[in-house]
């Protein structure tokens, strides 16, 4: 299953409401999570069941979407969320990464 | 606390063999997945596949399949990736990633810190 996400860059500034959207080439259900990477560091779970927040994520993380295409809003971006974001399938094997999305100032 | 702890960085020559892993605490290391992923300098992430520690049942992405081995040693709740002959393809950051519910490959909560693997002659 192959994971288009758009777009692959993304300026912004503090307070802004960005999305980022994933379209699966098959459909996955809500099989789907997103991860955020700061550089240097391992990725980390933000939202899985395509819209089920992880615990200890902020509420300004959103994740929607069911079937082949999903979403990730952030609704009022703040300094620490400048990152790369990834989507990930998790129906079938291989569990296939999205290209990622880097958010910049 | 859950954690994933991962070996320290290598430089290997092309054609070396490899083994890097991965010890898992503060959970029984057995019940859960263990995923490793592949993250090229500067590029995105890449799926390698996942182990089951329990009976070490493993399904390999085709991109992968072949040239890594997948792992574990219960004793000492430990998962490995190996290579017998490195390229300098494979030079990358390597991650390992616990699944969140036991028994089961749905999303992946804990994340080791990864290991940098430097193939060069």
């Amino acid at each position: 299953i192959q994971l288009t996400q758009s777009p692959s860059f993304l300026s912004a500034s503090v307070g802004d409401r960005v999305t980022i959207t994933c379209r699966a080439s098959q459909p996955i259900s809500d099989s789907f999570a997103w991860y955020q990477q700061k550089p240097g560091k391992a990725p980390r779970l933000l939202i899985y069941g395509g819209s089920t927040l992880q615990s200890g994520v902020p509420s300004r993380f959103s994740g929607s979407g069911a079937g082949t295409e999903f979403s990730l809003t952030i609704s009022s971006l703040q300094p620490e969320d400048f990152a790369t974001y990834y989507c990930q399938q998790l129906h079938s094997y291989p569990l296939t990464f999205g290209g990622g999305t880097k958010v910049e100032i | 606390e859950v954690q994933l702890v991962q070996s320290a960085a290598e430089v290997k020559k092309p054609g070396e063999s490899l083994k890097i892993s991965c010890q898992g605490f503060g959970y029984t290391f057995s019940s859960y997945w263990i995923a490793w992923v592949r993250q090229m300098p500067g590029k995105g992430l890449e799926w390698i596949g996942v182990i089951y520690p329990r009976d070490s049942d493993t399904n390999y992405s085709p991109s992968f399949q072949g040239h890594v081995t997948f792992s574990v040693d219960q004793s000492i709740s430990t998962a490995y990736l190996q290579w017998s002959s490195l390229r300098d393809a494979d030079t990358a950051i390597y991650y390992c990633a616990k699944a969140a519910v036991p028994g089961f490959v749905n999303r992946f909560e804990t994340w080791g810190q990864g290991t940098l693997v430097t193939v060069s002659s």
